[in-house]
Order: structure tokens, then sequence, then C-alpha cells
């Protein structure tokens, strides 16, 4: 399995304003995923983080609003830019290995836009 | 377009009842099937996975699913649930497609176990 962290845990910010969340697994890993899911709602794709490439996006997401980076294997942000109350949800960041096809979940963050 | 259907949105339980929790899918090729759970306040872990082979897998806390090919469907069953139980538990697929590595989600269920 992997650990996977992120930072920060939880935010409120302010309409207009834009949010780096943090994802750090504790090991290499292949893919990594981010997620948006409200509150006891299923799990909508963000983007798949590609390391070293730009990020896969699906639709009716954007990289303006949703970028994303990915340094390493072990590392990927994501940004919520411009925050409207409707970004306000919680944002899970995932990884997979090669071969093994099961996704390990981060804590999530949870963001309020006021 | 694929997806994951979860037919009780909302199930409450006693304790030592059985449980069966239902998820069907829209894909006509090879996939990789999952059930997570999300106890309150925790993050999504994996509860079990099936890619192949026998179509009964066994997962962590008793929890068994069976996968029926010609039904589409990956339920998901405990003999006997317990108060801990009480979680959001959530279907996904991966359609195994090239190098697809994406899960597509079932909406979840709420249960509830009283004790």
């Amino acid at each position: 399995s992997a650990v996977i962290s992120q930072k920060p845990s939880r935010d409120i910010c302010q309409r207009g304003t834009s949010l780096t969340i943090q994802c750090q697994v504790d090991s290499q890993v292949t893919m990594m995923f981010w997620y948006r899911q409200q509150p006891g709602q299923s799990l909508t794709l963000i983007a798949t983080a590609n390391q070293g490439s730009e990020a896969t996006y699906e639709s009716g997401f954007v990289i303006d609003k949703f970028p994303i980076s990915r340094p390493n294997l072990t590392f990927s942000t994501l940004t919520v830019s411009n925050m409207s109350p409707e970004d306000s949800s919680i944002y899970l960041c995932s990884a997979d290995r090669a071969g093994h096809y099961e996704q390990y979940f981060g804590p999530g963050t949870r963001l309020t836009v006021t | 377009a694929q997806s994951v259907s979860q037919h009780n949105h909302h199930v409450i339980l006693s304790e030592a009842a059985s449980l069966e929790l239902g998820c069907n899918y829209s894909y006509g090729g090879t996939v990789n099937l999952f059930w997570y759970v999300q106890y309150p306040g925790q993050h999504l872990q994996l509860l079990l996975k099936y890619f192949s082979g026998d179509p009964l897998v066994k997962g962590i806390k008793g929890f068994e699913a069976e996968f029926i090919k010609s039904k589409f469907s990956f339920n998901l069953r405990k003999p006997s649930v317990q108060w801990s139980d009480t979680a959001e538990y959530f279907c996904a697929v991966n359609p195994r497609a090239g190098n697809n590595r994406k899960l597509i989600w079932g909406l979840g269920t709420s249960l509830a176990v009283n004790p």
C-alpha cells in the first residue's frame, strides 16, 4: 500500500483567491489523481497528474481553474484558482502503482469558500 | 457512457443482520472491480478488489463480493454486520482498455448499523 498525506487538511478562503493543496506519497507511485467530493456524495475525477508533463483533465475541468503540478514521483499539487462558493468541497489526492490498479487515498482537504 | 450503479443509497440495519449492497456497471469489456469504504471522519480505504480468477473475493473485516460477469454485477456482502460497519460504501470499476487507470465510481451507499 501507499500512505498519502495532504496539506492543508481544511481551509476557509475568500472568493477570488487561490489555494494550493499539496499531496505527498511515502513511496514511488505511477499515477496520481485529483478528485472532488461533495459531502455525502461520490467522487468526481478532476485530472490525472502526470510526472514531468501536463496533467490530463476530465470533461468540465480546465487547467486555468485547476492547475496541477507533479515535479516527481511522490509529490503533486492542485491549485484551485479564483475561487467561488461553488468550489467548496473536499479535494482528494490518490495514487496507484504500475501493475496495481487499486488507488490509495489521502485524507482530503476540506475547502470552504466564503 | 460507462457508468456504475449502486442500487441502495441508504441502508439501515440492526447489528447481526446480513448485508448485501448492489453494484452494476455498464461496460462490455474486461474490468477491474473495487469496493471502497469511508468510515465517518476517515479517508477512503480499499475493502476488496477483483482482477481475475475466483469470482468470489474476500476482503477485510469479513466482507466479500461476488463478480457475476453475465449480470455485470459486483455485489458486496457480509453475513453479520456490526455497529462499526457504519460507513459510506463505494463501488468502483476500472475498464481495462489500453493503459486506462481511471476508476468510475458509483454514487455510494450510506450504511447505518444500529446497536
